[in-house]
């Protein structure tokens, strides 16, 4: 079946630093792909929806200036946490659609970043 | 999107079947229904979806009502590694690219 790689699975930086995460899909392309936030004992939030070749859309009181989306290809998208501070610590996944596929979205195994 | 409505947690004996319900009464007639577990700190996990008619899978059995309000999610032989949190997600998918929106599911205790 399809499979998303997110990379790193683990981050510790420190403030004022900043921080990029990788998700590729494997075995298919995904013109679209989605990047989530989730807090401690939280649901998973949508942060962002990364298109290919043209500019991310943000979801309302997402910050586009700190966390830049790049899609340059069909399988790569990446997430790039600007200026980190201790309150962007949390656990970000990233999912692909397979347009056509018979498994609807495939997730990454997400990143647990911790800003200290 | 139409909004779901799931118990906030169950618990289930290990072997036993665990039947997960979903109400999605505002659901529209070109969503789907999707089922996805997350177990703790890993991504979500796709299960299962359907439109309107009953689906199985080698995971689990997705059984929809006739007026599609609600749904239910069964795993037929509940394991220990079937403890995790389940989505009950309602998304046009019809065409092209769709969102998911995830609430707050259910949190499912596989009791040995």
């Amino acid at each position: 079946g399809a499979v998303v790689s997110q990379h790193p699975s683990r981050v510790i930086c420190k403030s004022g630093t900043s921080v990029k995460i990788e998700c590729r899909s494997l075995d298919f392309q995904a013109t679209t792909m989605f990047w989530y936030r989730q807090f401690p004992k939280q649901s998973l939030m949508l942060m962002a929806t990364s298109n290919e070749g043209s500019k991310a859309t943000y979801e309302q009181g997402v910050e586009k200036d700190k966390f830049l989306i790049n899609h340059a290809s069909l399988t790569l998208s990446t997430l790039t946490v600007t200026s980190a501070h201790p309150e962007d610590s949390s656990f970000y996944i990233c999912s692909a659609l397979e347009l056509g596929g018979a498994s609807g979205y495939t997730f990454g195994s997400g990143t647990r970043l911790t800003v200290v | 999107d139409a909004k779901t409505t799931q118990p906030p947690s169950m618990d289930c004996a290990e072997g036993r079947a665990a039947n997960l319900p979903c109400n999605h009464s505002t659901i529209s007639g070109n969503e789907y229904v999707y089922w996805y577990r997350q177990i703790h700190s890993q991504g979500p996990q796709y299960i299962i979806h359907g439109l309107k008619n009953n689906e199985t899978n080698e995971m689990a059995s997705l059984i929809i009502t006739e007026d599609r309000k609600s749904s239910t999610l069964i795993l037929p032989h509940a394991t220990l590694r079937d403890t995790a949190v389940y989505y009950c997600i309602v998304s046009n998918s019809g065409a092209g690219s769709y969102q998911l929106t995830f609430g707050k599911g259910t949190k499912l205790s596989v009791i040995p």
